[in-house]
């Protein structure tokens, strides 16, 4: 059963505490994507992957990091410095980091922060 | 930078009329434009890739179409149902990932 999972679907933390989101895909596929929605705007992209090990910023990057240190998996963290971290959170995958292919979305993570 | 306008936030349409979505752009020649459908709390799902020597595309009740020189997409939903009550994205393509617009949420009037 191929796809893109992230967990958990909820998440809840305290202001000033770091926390990471999880996004693993068994598409093979050799990019990855994290997006931020917010009610009434569209999908920010915040950071992206085309290959292992390597990754680049999107239009939102402050106050995140991620890392790629294995081709199925992309987590996100939202550090203390994201002034308004709550949101609800996504990850894609393409075939390769080109704009023309399609991205498959995962189930999203909504992240609370009190 | 770009900006990507989709015509309206809501969009109401009775059961079996054809529902047209607008995308407009500016400050950008996208090569490729795609169309997502998105259900509430969940991740939006791809419908329809057009590229810019292409001026329609379709898939079954989908239609899309693609004006460089307007820089207008359009997305026509024939005898809509119900069940495609939902938000629907349009997204041009960059180098290396999509920009999404804001979306149109679409009800269906049984």
């Amino acid at each position: 059963d191929g796809g893109i999972t992230q967990s958990p679907k909820y998440l809840f933390r305290k202001e000033g505490q770091n926390v990471t989101l999880s996004c693993e895909q068994n598409l093979n596929h050799d990019a990855m994507y994290w997006y931020r929605q917010d009610p009434g705007q569209g999908l920010r992209l915040i950071y992206y992957s085309q290959i292992v090990n390597d990754f680049q910023k999107g239009d939102i990057a402050e106050g995140y990091s991620v890392s790629r240190e294995k081709k199925e998996s992309f987590p996100l963290t939202v550090t203390s410095a994201q002034k308004n971290p709550t949101a609800f959170y996504l990850c894609a995958s393409s075939i390769k980091g080109q704009g023309v292919y399609e991205q498959y979305f995962g189930p999203g993570t909504r992240l609370t922060v009190t | 930078s770009q900006k990507i306008e989709q015509n309206s936030e809501a969009l109401n349409i009775q059961e079996g009329k054809t529902a047209t979505l607008t995308c407009n752009y500016t400050n950008y020649s996208p090569a490729y434009l795609q169309w997502y459908r998105q259900d509430p709390g969940r991740g939006p799902v791809f419908l329809l890739l057009i590229r810019e020597n292409e001026k329609e595309k379709r898939k079954e009740r989908l239609k899309v179409t693609f004006d460089t020189t307007l820089k207008q997409s359009l997305f026509h939903i024939t005898a809509s149902q119900p069940a495609d009550s939902a938000t629907y994205l349009c997204a041009l393509t960059g180098a290396n990932n999509l920009f999404f617009g804001t979306g149109t949420r679409l009800t269906v009037i049984p």
